[in-house]
């Protein structure tokens, strides 16, 4: 079984400000990461993911994140918001095995204040 | 390159009656899945295809749920009847088996 804890559910910040959203799992297998962002009424959008190799991880939008395999964890940051990333954001892990059944958190909603 | 098409895009209805949901793929994807998300929480598995074999249907209500895909290709998701707390967002996504891409959803109101 595999699992997914994002920790915080909601994520104030100016504009401009950095920004980090945290994610943690827990799986018995080793797994696929990803973080979607969501905008409302839309479908989810992938922004990066981490397969293999180098644990620092570009994304689209000027995000990045870094996986830690020993604090099994996958935070997703960027250095600096604009009001446009005002959107929901979910990580979720993939096995490796199969065609990627995944796990979703129950999403960070990031609020960026002018 | 067409992304993930779903209809109906928005859907109300009132308890009870039945109601059906359309997914077509990205061209060439061969695992589909069904997602469900309630308001508030992240999307959770209904169903997964490869081709046109549902290879984990594990929390899909069978009593209720149905889904099929014929030719292994669009799908479409039914529910009978639909209760109250069928509410909710469905998602469908196509893998390329590294990654899904999502299709925008179909929000089901049931009254």
């Amino acid at each position: 079984a595999q699992s997914v804890t994002q920790l915080d559910s909601q994520v104030p910040v100016f504009e401009e400000a950095p920004v980090e959203l945290r994610c943690n799992y827990s799986s018995s297998v080793s797994v696929y990461l990803f973080w979607y962002v969501q905008y409302p009424n839309q479908g989810l959008q992938l922004l990066l993911k981490y397969l293999s190799g180098s644990t620092l991880v570009k994304g689209i939008n000027g995000f990045e994140a870094e996986f830690n395999k020993s604090q099994t964890s996958f935070h997703l940051r960027k250095p600096s918001v604009h009001i446009s990333d005002t959107a929901e954001y979910f990580c979720a892990v993939s096995r490796l095995s199969g065609a990627g059944k995944s796990t979703f958190g129950d999403g960070t909603t990031l609020t960026v204040k002018p | 390159e067409a992304g993930v098409v779903q209809s109906p895009r928005y859907k109300i209805i009132e308890k009870k009656q039945p109601v059906a949901f359309w997914c077509n793929p990205i061209s060439g994807h061969n695992t589909l899945y069904w997602y469900r998300q309630n308001l508030g929480q992240g999307p959770e598995l209904l169903i997964r295809y490869e081709n046109e074999e549902a290879v984990d249907d594990s929390q899909l209500p069978k009593d209720r749920f149905s889904a099929e895909r014929l030719k292994g290709v669009d799908s479409t998701l039914k529910i009978q009847p639909a209760e109250l707390g069928d509410s909710a967002v469905y998602l469908c996504a196509s893998s390329d088996r590294t990654e899904q891409f999502f299709g925008p959803g179909t929000r089901l109101t049931v009254l």
